[in-house]
């Protein structure tokens, strides 16, 4: 079965720094995508980042990168220079060609500090 | 604008009266889904559907119905509701299946209470 496991319900980071979110999974497929969504209090649910795991490079999108340690089943997400508007719930996924579905963590609640 | 439009956005009812939440995209998606959203447990799929007249049980199907009768259209079921189908529920749509290189869009999703 796959699994997505985030071990920090919360974090927090003051304005400016940079913070870490974390991410595993499991799955026995070979060919996966992996996703970072976020979730502000508006309930929206937006692509941050996403992964193909075939890719050894880490993906990166403006301030939001990925640590991507296949071998470990881990995939973090780093935000930098943190702004008051990147405090919401980050959502960790997976899916795979062999499923026809997306499996979610249970999230990491960021909060931003001034 | 590419959307998912789900309504509606709040619904406050009664145990055992069926309701509908609708859900509409208009990006010619192949793939749609329906997800709830509990504290703690993150998302978990219902049902989804990989084309017209095409549906599947997700993780959590119990108590719930879909139809797929026109693409753009996924319409949420709920037959008899009971308080422990209170929840945050999400419509998606991608071209694709979802683990996949194209993105699930999301709609704003449906805060449902079940008195």
């Amino acid at each position: 079965a796959q699994t997505v496991t985030q071990s920090q319900p919360e974090m927090s980071v003051q304005e400016a720094e940079t913070v870490t979110l974390s991410c595993t999974y499991d799955t026995s497929e070979s060919d996966y995508y992996l996703f970072w969504y976020k979730q502000p209090p508006s309930r929206q649910m937006i692509l941050v980042i996403r992964q193909e795991a075939y890719k050894q490079q880490n993906a990166t999108e403006n301030r939001f990168s990925v640590n991507f340690q296949k071998a470990a089943k881990s995939f973090s997400l780093k935000i930098s220079d943190s702004q008051l508007g990147d405090a919401a719930m980050y959502f960790c996924a997976a899916g795979t060609y062999n499923t026809d579905k997306l499996i979610f963590g249970t999230g990491t609640r960021l909060q931003v500090f001034p | 604008e590419a959307q998912v439009t789900q309504n509606p956005r709040y619904l406050i009812t009664v145990t055992g009266k069926k309701l509908t939440v609708t859900c509409s995209q208009n990006m010619n998606h192949e793939y749609m889904s329906w997800y709830r959203q509990d504290p703690g447990l993150g998302l978990r799929q219902i049902y989804y559907s990989m084309n017209v007249e095409v549906t599947d049980k997700g993780d959590v199907p119990e108590g719930y119905k879909v139809s797929r009768k026109e693409k753009r259209n996924f319409p949420l079921i709920l037959e008899s509701p009971s308080p422990n189908q209170t929840s945050l529920y999400f419509c998606a749509s991608s071209s694709q299946w979802p683990g996949g290189n194209q993105p699930q869009h999301f709609g704003d999703g449906t805060r449902l209470s079940i008195l």
